[in-house]
């Protein structure tokens, strides 16, 4: 079946730029993640939708970052006015889980999208 | 002190020898773990999950959980060259912690033929 999937795959920015990243969970799946990760790196947690609602974003760095999911499927990840610190791979995950909140369930990975932000 | 902590590495070991990867964490009332594994220029895949002291045994691998020492181990017997990738610890914290994953920084294993 299909898994989560992320666009654009690349995204070169100039400095100052809004930009905006899409991400398709896979069907029916509760519980959707929003992580950045730099080279070298694991992913740090952005923030938190179960269904429509966001749940917890207090992983977002600033309040040039902004993300929903206003149906409970599809997300985006806006990013105001990009700087150079914000180049790096921004990675979508969702889990089944209804409940949990996905604390205990299986999160599924997309490809990431790379940002680079010149 | 990082929330979850992991040696980086790189851990050289020989085909078909056993992968010992180790992390810590520092929330004791951390619920469960998971171990991730992630190539290069990929995303992370899940390799396995823990949630009980013990170990749990998945084909090679096995996970082990000592919540009194705060700590999470992967085995990986046989290991082969298509093992070669970062492993990445994650603990999801207590309920009061949110909802969000901290993932360490992970561990490089280059498993030489």
């Amino acid at each position: 079946g299909a898994g989560v999937s992320q666009s654009p795959r690349y995204k070169v920015a100039k400095r100052g730029q809004d930009v905006a990243l899409r991400c398709d969970p896979i069907s029916g799946h509760v519980s959707l993640f929003w992580y950045q990760q730099a080279l070298g790196q694991g992913p740090e947690f952005l923030t938190y939708f179960q269904n429509e609602a966001q749940l917890d974003k207090s992983g977002l760095p600033s309040d040039r970052f902004f993300a929903e999911r206003p149906e409970g499927s599809v997300s985006t990840l806006k990013i105001q006015r990009t700087q150079k610190e914000d180049s790096a791979v921004y990675l979508c995950a969702s889990s089944l889980d209804p409940s949990g909140g996905g604390r205990t369930d299986t999160q599924y990975f997309g490809p990431g999208t790379r940002l680079t932000v010149l | 002190q990082k929330e979850v902590e992991q040696n980086s590495g790189p851990l050289s070991v020989p085909e078909g020898a056993i992968a010992s990867l180790n992390c810590t964490y520092s929330d004791r009332g951390s619920q469960s773990f998971f171990w991730y594994r992630q190539y290069s220029g990929k995303s992370p895949e899940l390799i396995m999950f823990i949630y009980s002291n013990g170990d749990k045994e998945d084909g090679r691998f096995t996970a082990q959980l000592n919540k009194a020492s705060q700590y999470v181990s992967l085995l990986i017997r046989d290991s082969q060259p298509s093992d070669s990738a970062t492993y990445l610890c994650a603990v999801n914290p207590d309920v009061a912690g949110g909802f969000k994953t901290i993932f360490g920084a992970g561990t490089r294993l280059f498993v030489k033929a």
